[in-house]
């Protein structure tokens, strides 16, 4: 099953400060999510690559396949962006699914 | 507008009363599943469904079944709940590709807490 390590587990920031997420697997994959979860619980769809990088507004995502790792990267952070931020992998053979998600990273923005 | 819907978001109940949660989106996706979340454990796959009539097993399927009859729908079902399925339960959709590729975007539902007693 394939492995997903996300770092850091927590993270606490003051407003406007550069954030950056990590995530690492272990096995090939066709696709990497990253989602959003805030305090209330509800989970959003942030990206979905499979190479390179994707930008939307203060967001970043980006891929490396050939070192199995992800990035998110936040810029000029806000209060609102604090939420779990959770990378799922989808990960290519071995069965029909095969998503697969990170623990999640809590982020706390403070002004 | 688009999106996925479940019903209840709040539910306790007693051990061994029967509960379905309902799943339905608006979007004619062909993908839906369903998930766990508990604390220190992530996100865990209950079933999930490629299609009409075609269902099969996530990663915890103990104590859950499933249908999909219609596309747009696809409940989740305890026969008979116990104490360990107190849980935050998500439903989610998304495309699927000609070639069974998932390589999409997925929605989610807004959760149901449920607790069992």
């Amino acid at each position: 099953k394939n492995e997903v390590e996300q770092s850091p587990q927590n993270l606490t920031a003051q407003e406007g400060e550069f954030i950056t997420i990590n995530c690492s697997y272990s096995v090939g994959i066709s696709a990497l999510h990253w989602l959003q979860q805030h305090p209330g619980g509800g989970i959003v769809s942030l990206f979905m690559l499979s190479s390179g990088k994707k930008k939307h507004g203060r967001l970043i995502a980006t891929i490396n396949i050939q070192e199995k790792h992800s990035s998110l990267h936040i810029t000029a952070s806000h209060p609102r962006d604090s939420a779990v931020y959770i990378c799922a992998p989808r990960y290519s053979g071995g069965g029909a699914d095969g998503l697969t998600f990170g623990k999640g990273t809590h982020l706390i923005i403070q002004p | 507008e688009a999106q996925v819907t479940q019903n209840p978001r709040y539910l306790i109940t007693v051990t061994g009363k029967k509960l379905t949660v309902t799943c339905s989106q608006n979007m004619n996706h062909e993908y839906m599943s369903w998930y766990r979340q508990d604390p220190g454990l992530g996100l865990r796959q209950i079933y999930y469904s490629m299609n009409v009539e075609v269902t099969d097993k996530g990663d915890v399927p103990e104590g859950y079944k499933v249908s999909r009859k219609e596309k747009r729908n696809f409940p989740l079902i305890l026969e008979s709940p116990s104490p360990n399925q107190t849980s935050l339960y998500f439903c989610a959709s998304s495309l699927r590709g000609l070639a069974g590729d998932l390589s999409y975007e997925q929605y989610f539902g807004p959760g149901t807490r449920l607790t069992v007693t």
